[in-house]
């Protein structure tokens, strides 16, 4: 089935610093690609979203590339700041069933955490 | 326009109580789909209705059941509740004819069993 793997953390950086959380995913079929934040007692958010290889989403500074070759969607961010800390999860939206029925997989979460 | 409303916020059980958990999608959006989230297993699907009808069922007991309402709001249950039912419960919505899977999250009910 399909899953999703990304770097567990806890992340710890100083503010500026360079962000990179890694994500890769098995698929059978031609999934869409999302990053949800999550801050502290909060749901999910949709950060970004890629739908197809080589397409790269962005929001917030934030950026990542579909790699359909590696399998990969690594979220960045060039210069961090504290109000980024954060949890980060790596999800994959893969259609099931011929009802037209969507169903996220989501990796574990990466805990970012930001110091001024 | 509102965003993913979920009630209640926070509540407390004991085992072997019921539980029945609210959410109201945003405005247009025919879709409901019901998360767990654990520290141990992560984000969990749970299902998904679409007009009234369930689509979609992730790899969950028969305690656990949903419904959906002609207005779109849905209803997910916990019976016989277990201490492993304590979670974070979201629910997601979306048109549900969309062809990228991209939901919508409410705040999430935080589920207690002690």
């Amino acid at each position: 089935g399909d899953s999703v793997t990304q770097m567990e953390g806890p992340v710890t950086l100083s503010e500026e610093a360079f962000l990179t959380i890694n994500c890769t995913y098995t698929a059978t079929g031609y999934p869409s690609l999302f990053w949800y934040v999550q801050y502290p007692g909060e749901g999910l958010q949709l950060l970004l979203k890629a739908t197809k290889a080589d397409d790269k989403g962005s929001n917030k500074g934030f950026e990542a590339t579909y790699r359909k070759e590696t399998t990969s969607f690594h979220l960045e961010k060039g210069s961090v700041q504290v109000s980024d800390s954060a949890v980060y999860f790596c999800a994959l939206s893969d259609l099931y069933s011929g009802a037209g029925s969507y169903q996220l997989t989501f990796g574990k979460g990466t805990k970012l955490s930001v110091i001024p | 326009k509102a965003g993913v409303t979920q009630t209640p916020r926070y509540l407390i059980k004991t085992r072997g109580q019921q539980v029945t958990l609210s959410c109201s999608p945003i405005s247009g959006h025919r879709s409901v789909s019901w998360y767990q989230q654990t520290p141990g297993q992560g984000l969990q699907f749970l299902f998904e209705y679409f007009s009234e009808t369930q689509r979609n069922k992730g790899n969950f007991p028969g305690r656990f059941s949903g419904r959906q309402f002609s207005n779109s709001r849905s209803e997910m249950n916990v019976s016989t509740l277990e201490l492993g039912d304590s979670a974070l419960y979201l629910c997601a919505s979306s048109t549900g004819q969309t062809n990228t899977g991209e939901l919508f999250f409410g705040e999430g009910s935080r589920l207690t069993v002690l």
